[in-house]
């Protein structure tokens, strides 16, 4: 079975404090992507990446950046966090069809 | 750039009875379209998917979905709905052709809502 692992279930941090999500795969996919899930608004890409060193802005990647230096791990980046970057982050992998996905992380900024 | 849209934010249905959740997608390119399931406070479950072939894809639970591509749609299915479909359901589509990876977009979601 393919595993998708985020590092935190839970996180509450501070506005303004830099903050590191996690995520890492066991299946040598291409594919990565990192998600934020709100109420009424589905999936939002934040960033893809569809291999080492390289990524695309998704829809929605403002005060995000992202960092993939080996294949199995994907880094989602809040410089700089704020309260209205308190949602749900869900990792995602894929070979080239359909994703998988861990289990999200929720995090809480105040 | 792909879009999916939902057509129904939430769905009622009484239980045994059949039911449709709606998705249209933007463009008419050569796609992957993907139904996940969202059980409450549980991650995302791939339901159903279309690679190439026939149109009418089946999944797990007795879903099933058909892809129109005039229509550019993937609508999902059950004949008779159980409590245990209460959940919220997502459709999703990637461009096969894409040289770049497969970016997956996806729609707001629909809340399915089974009544006793």
């Amino acid at each position: 079975d393919v595993k998708v692992t985020q590092s935190s279930r839970y996180l509450v941090k501070r506005t303004g404090e830099k903050v590191f999500l996690e995520c890492v795969q066991d299946m040598d996919h291409e594919n990565m992507f990192w998600y934020r899930q709100d109420p009424g608004l589905g999936l939002r890409l934040i960033y893809f990446s569809y291999d080492v060193k390289m990524k695309e802005k998704g829809d929605i990647p403002e005060g995000y950046s992202v960092s993939r230096e080996k294949k199995e791990r994907f880094s989602l980046i809040l410089e700089s966090a704020s309260t209205n970057q308190t949602s749900m982050y869900l990792c995602a992998s894929s070979p080239r069809t359909e994703a998988f996905f861990g289990q999200g992380t929720r995090l809480t900024v105040v | 750039a792909q879009s999916v849209t939902q057509l129904d934010s939430q769905v009622p249905v009484f239980e045994e009875a059949p039911v449709e959740l709606r998705c249209n997608y933007s463009s008419s390119v050569s796609v992957y379209l993907f139904w996940y399931v969202q059980y409450p406070n549980q991650g995302l479950q791939l339901l159903l998917k279309y690679l190439s072939g026939s149109t009418l894809v089946k999944g797990i639970n007795g879903f099933e979905a058909e892809f129109n591509k005039s229509q550019t749609s993937f609508h999902l299915r059950k004949p008779s709905v159980h409590i245990s479909d209460t959940a919220e359901y997502f459709c999703a589509v990637s461009d096969r052709l894409s040289e770049y990876g497969n970016k997956l977009v996806f729609g707001a979601g629909t809340i399915l809502r089974v009544k006793s």
